[in-house]
């Protein structure tokens, strides 16, 4: 099955640090732009940073610029969030999400989701 | 940045009502919009893209509308499976999502 499975989340303290991952299946990990979104309790979603496939683009949403760092490892169908700094506003649902073709302009979207992971920032 | 507006936040609806949802860019995107559909605890889904391809598989009820800064999501005949909450997002310039407009049972 094609799919996204997240893992890594928990509860840390105000200051601490997280990292999350995302084991990516039944695809070309390689090949596709990913990103990781992320969803406060009872919010709308928040697109929180994107990798290209070679990892040679990075981007990031101001809010987490600074503190959060994205990464992947082609080699083990892999995507990583390093989160530091956490405080109370990055407790959320974090999802992985994969853009479906950087090929072609008209298909930047997000056509493959993970099921997300519950950080909490909470002392 | 680009800011992404959705009106209205919630949509009070019975089955079989059509359903439209608008959605505002601060500045041009093109046709480069997607609209997603949530449920309580779920990943969203992928509903439409170049703001308005239907994604394989999404029933033809739905349809997507609109170029430049002003976009419509609009449900012919809402059906029981289509209450939820729905996304809009923009990929011209790295990704911004609306706030999200809820249909709930009226």
């Amino acid at each position: 099955d094609v799919q996204l499975v997240e893992s890594g989340g928990g509860l840390v303290k105000p200051g601490g640090s997280l990292r999350l991952s995302c084991a990516a299946s039944g695809f070309t990990f390689r090949s596709y732009y990913m990103n990781w979104v992320r969803q406060a309790p009872g919010k709308g979603l928040e697109w929180v940073s994107s990798i290209s496939s070679g990892s040679t683009y990075i981007y990031h949403a101001d809010s987490v610029r600074g503190r959060f760092n994205i990464s992947r490892d082609n080699a083990k169908n892999s995507l990583f969030l390093q989160m530091n700094s956490l405080t109370a506003e990055d407790t959320a649902v974090y999802y992985c999400a994969r853009v479906f073709d950087t090929m072609n302009r008209a298909n930047w979207y997000f056509d493959l989701w993970g099921r997300g992971t519950l950080v909490t920032v909470s002392s | 940045d680009i800011q992404m507006t959705q009106s209205p936040s919630t949509l009070s609806v019975s089955v079989g009502d059509r359903v439209t949802i608008a959605c505002r860019a601060s500045q041009s995107i093109s046709s480069w919009l997607a609209w997603y559909q949530q449920k309580p605890g779920k990943a969203p889904r992928l509903l439409i893209y170049k703001a308005s391809s239907l994604e394989s598989g999404v029933p033809s009820r739905f349809s997507g509308s609109g170029s430049g800064t002003e976009f419509t999501l609009t449900i012919s005949s809402l059906q029981p499976d289509d209450f939820a909450t729905y996304y809009c997002q923009q990929y011209d310039v790295l990704w911004t999502f609306g706030q999200g407009t809820k249909v709930e049972i009226k």
